[in-house]
């Protein structure tokens, strides 16, 4: 059974349209995660959510939107995306952000390319 | 932003014991080490961590210098599966509370040669 699964694993669009990446994690965490890596293979974190509320919002642009229906799926919204959206981003799960001894389950990516 | 410094690449024979270094010489008291993976096109892959104490799982092993200055990640018998890049972190507070993230870095990209 796979623990941290993200839909699609490709997704080619163009410029200004709007997509969605899905995640779900059945590991009963607490905590989810997106990252993303960009060409230069760093990877930052964007969002955070613990129990379906925000806890970490980092310096992402407003086009981004993520969701969490429940603490098993979040899901991450781009809107108006443009050239420099193109990355592969990461769901990741663990059991909470103040659990040191909870490792990030990292799921296997999905590669966005704009054109 | 990365609070480590690793090697960009090591190279490891395969069977041999590959021993990829780090160095975290800002890090705090209360905040633990941290290695992962990343092979090809996969996600990041957890390895080990720890505090203060020297650590073995059934992946590796993890040696901590007594000022925590620095680690060292030991894979006692690479095999050419283990090519990968190696990621070392130090847990970073992000606010106030108890919520962290991980700051990551470059890490090393080892290869396991036949």
């Amino acid at each position: 059974d796979t623990a941290v699964s993200q839909t699609p694993k490709y997704l080619v669009t163009q410029m200004g349209n709007d997509k969605s990446i899905k995640c779900e994690q059945n590991l009963g965490h607490d905590t989810m995660y997106w990252y993303k890596q960009d060409s230069k293979k760093f990877l930052k974190i964007m969002f955070s959510y613990n129990n379906k509320e925000l806890i970490i919002n980092e310096t992402v642009p407003n086009r981004f939107s993520p969701k969490s229906p429940d603490k098993a799926h979040l899901n991450l919204h781009i809107n108006s995306l443009e050239l420099g959206d193109s990355a592969v981003y990461f769901c990741a799960s663990n059991k909470g952000p103040s659990s040191y001894n909870s490792p990030l389950h990292f799921g296997n990516g999905t590669r966005l390319t704009v054109t | 932003d990365a609070k480590t410094t690793q090697p960009p690449s090591m190279d490891c024979a395969e069977g041999r014991a590959a021993n990829l270094p780090c160095n975290h010489s800002t890090i705090s008291g209360n905040e633990y080490v941290y290695w992962y993976r990343q092979i090809h096109s996969q996600g990041p892959q957890y390895i080990i961590h720890g505090l203060k104490n020297n650590e073995t799982n059934e992946m590796a092993s993890l040696i901590i210098t007594e000022d925590r200055k620095s680690s060292t990640l030991i894979l006692p018998h690479a095999t050419l599966r283990d090519t990968a890049v190696y990621y070392c972190i130090v847990r970073a507070l992000y606010n106030a509370g108890n919520n962290r993230k991980l700051i990551w870095g470059l890490g090393t990209s080892l290869a396991v040669n036949p």
